[in-house]
């Protein structure tokens, strides 16, 4: 158990839909990071944050957001949600910005329907 | 730009054999190099690391050593068994940019 938590485990959802998913990050880690993983592409670095702000962005859709609340639970949105979404997206914490090992979450299976 | 390349998958062995999985690494600064792990149905974990130049990082009858001549970080084990079955991760990260590159992963499968 890494101590990273993240919900839902799974989640099945239509094409063109919105969905949430939210990562709480290991206790005293400052920084959230989220990847997404398909078969075909596999790890792919989305967005960090770091006690609140954005720190990096990676290969992110302008349709998926993700932001860091005051208590540094991290959610990331997906809208208008495509066939090709469909993957597991996992968080990962640190506790520092950049160079710390990063722990992660047991991830969310997405699956656009 | 900085990027870790690492060698394609499947990688097939029987148990007992020696691992090998090869990673190499280009980056403009001085990075940590890192190995992750990934078991079927779980999320990656921390399987080593090294953070300069000749360093050796070491774990679970896992190895790496950080080689700055040839910017490498092979990934070797004397003895698979077959619950090392996993898909590995070779990862750079650069001080001071943010950072944080994986490679595309090695899946090894060990059979008995």
């Amino acid at each position: 158990d890494s101590g990273v938590t993240q919900t839902p485990k799974h989640l099945i959802t239509a094409t063109g839909q919105r969905v949430t998913l939210r990562c709480s990050p290991r206790s005293g880690d400052l920084s959230v990071y989220w990847y997404q993983q398909s078969l075909d592409q596999g790890l792919q670095f989305l967005i960090q944050y770091y006690n609140g702000e954005e720190r990096a962005k990676g290969n992110i859709l302008e349709r998926f957001s993700a932001q860091q609340f005051p208590d540094l639970h991290s959610e990331l949105n997906l809208s208008s949600l495509e066939l090709g979404d469909s993957a597991l997206y996992f968080c990962a914490s640190s506790v520092g910005e950049v160079t710390d090992t990063q722990y992660f979450g047991p991830g969310t299976r997405l699956t656009v329907l | 730009g900085d990027s870790v390349t690492q060698m394609e998958g499947p990688v097939t062995l029987s148990e007992e054999a020696f691992l090998t999985i090869n990673c190499t690494y280009t980056a403009t600064g001085y990075p940590s190099l890192f190995w992750y792990v990934q078991y079927p149905g779980e999320g990656l974990q921390l399987l080593l690391k090294a953070t300069k130049a000749d360093d050796k990082g070491s774990n679970k009858g896992f190895e790496a050593t950080y080689r700055k001549e040839t910017t490498s970080f092979h990934l070797e084990k004397g003895s698979v068994q077959v619950s090392d079955s996993a898909v590995y991760f070779c990862a750079l990260s650069v001080a001071g940019t943010y950072k944080y590159i994986f490679g595309t992963g090695t899946r090894l499968k060990v059979l008995a």
